[in-house]
């Protein structure tokens, strides 16, 4: 049931465009991207309902394709700030909410 | 406003011994969770809460209890500790389920150690 991301790591100059996609074995209500620095907790990014929109934060953006049971994050001109783990969080269906399942995570790593 | 608190920060626990993590929101957060999380496992939910008195298994429930008397409040209970549950356990809250805007928030975490 867990989410599968990919890649598991990337690593980016400054500047640079990265794409992270998370996938799905079951029919998703909701995809949910998080993004976590080293020994601190995850933090909120964005929340993407079906229905294929597409939701923007600064220069980060998501996409979420509900007939594949896919979701993509797009980092475009990568800042140092960027740098972090990954985790897309899904939820199956509305009766199942408060279950959110996250995925393995994808490092992240912008060098200057 | 404190947002999600956790006590410990750290634990260390020896194999047989039982003890609860706390967790605290001031927030009037209806839904609450546990994770626990691991080197390359990601963050795993464990139980979660959809509101005072009512609780849920997440996928790995087995070794942890949870209950639910107030809103503000979910502790975790091992009850038997293990070397496997030594991992960094994170309580999250959030005030609604699947809109927009409807994030959870993290507490900082336990770092929880089994000898």
């Amino acid at each position: 049931q867990q989410p599968v991301q990919s890649p598991q790591a990337v690593i980016l100059r400054e500047g640079e465009d990265a794409v992270i996609n998370c996938s799905s074995s079951k029919a998703l209500y909701s995809v949910h991207w998080y993004r976590q620095k080293h020994g601190e907790a995850p933090v909120f990014l964005m929340i993407l309902l079906k229905g294929g929109e597409q939701k923007g934060h600064d220069k980060i953006s998501a996409s979420f394709n509900e007939k594949k049971q896919q979701s993509s994050l797009y980092l475009t001109a990568s800042q140092l700030s960027y740098s972090g783990t990954y985790f897309c969080g899904t939820v199956i269906s509305y009766n199942q909410g408060g279950k959110l399942i996250f995925g393995q995570g994808t490092e992240l790593s912008v060098k200057p | 406003n404190a947002g999600v608190t956790q006590t410990p920060k750290f634990q260390v626990l020896k194999t047989g011994q039982s003890m609860t993590l706390q967790c605290a929101q001031d927030m009037n957060h209806e839904y609450m969770s546990w994770y626990r999380q691991d080197p390359g496992m990601g963050l795993r939910l464990i139980h979660y809460s959809v509101g005072a008195g009512i609780t849920d298994q997440g996928e790995v429930p087995n070794g942890y209890n949870v209950s639910r008397s107030t809103t503000e409040d979910f502790p975790l209970r091992l009850l038997s500790a293990a070397p496997s549950q030594t991992s960094v356990y994170f309580c999250a809250s959030s005030y609604s389920w699947g809109g927009p805007g409807n994030e959870q928030f993290f507490g900082p975490g336990t770092r929880l150690t089994v000898l």
